[in-house]
């Protein structure tokens, strides 16, 4: 199985702020890796597929990068809209996701 | 518009079963391969496994293998994930997911799952 570590676990930012969060594979999974938002009591939704590919509707300051073991999801200049906890996902099975990095705007 | 739609709340005692319901609209349900995740308080997502919505295929996590089943009705473009022998560890939000290529473009709203004596 491969496992996914998410760096941080938690970072506090001020609104414009440029984030970035780190995710590593276990073994190699090429770009087979998917970031999602999901803030509380609500469902996950997609925002990068194929480690940088942009999911139709979401915003131009989420952007995606990296292969093989490791990525990065980076959101430029910063919301309040965007407190919430970051997944990664990996699709070769069986299917893991890592651990989340939650964000809390100050 | 493409949307994933879930059964209700439920309760359950341990060593019970639950069946949890996902209809889909807005698009050609075996057009998708539907998968199930769920989230147990405070902890990480976690894949429970999937079904091909067009030739009813499937593949379950080996954590779940024997306790959990996936199926799917075409007419009614839904799709189910029934577990059995419940424990208190089971407790958690499940969510019906929508892959098209390899990311999970669709989730449901969830359904909470409580197993309590």
């Amino acid at each position: 199985e491969i496992v996914l570590t998410q760096s941080p676990d938690f970072q506090s930012v001020t609104p414009k702020e440029k984030v970035t969060i780190t995710c590593r594979a276990s073994q190699s999974i090429g770009s087979s890796l998917h970031w999602y938002q999901q803030k509380p009591d609500q469902s996950p939704k997609l925002l990068i597929k194929y480690a940088s590919q942009s999911f139709s509707g979401v915003p131009s300051r989420f952007s995606g990068s990296g292969s093989g073991t490791d990525f990065t999801l980076t959101i430029n200049s910063l919301e309040a809209e965007d407190a919430a906890t970051y997944y990664c996902h990996q699709s070769s099975s069986p299917i893991t996701f890592g651990q989340g990095t939650r964000l809390e705007i100050k | 518009q493409v949307q994933l739609v879930q059964s209700g709340a439920e309760v359950k005692k341990p060593g019970a079963s639950v069946k949890v319901s996902c209809k889909a609209s807005g698009y050609t349900f075996t057009s998708y391969t539907m998968h199930w995740v769920r989230q147990a308080p405070g902890q990480r997502l976690e894949w429970m496994g999937w079904i091909n919505a067009g030739n009813g295929d499937r593949k379950y996590s080996q954590k779940f293998q024997g306790r959990v089943t996936i199926t799917r009705d075409t007419s009614a473009s839904t799709a189910y994930m029934e577990l059995s022998s419940l424990r208190s560890e089971d407790t958690a939000v499940y969510y019906c997911a929508g892959e098209w290529s390899d990311a999970f473009d669709i989730w449901g709203q969830g359904t909470m799952v409580t197993v309590s004596s």
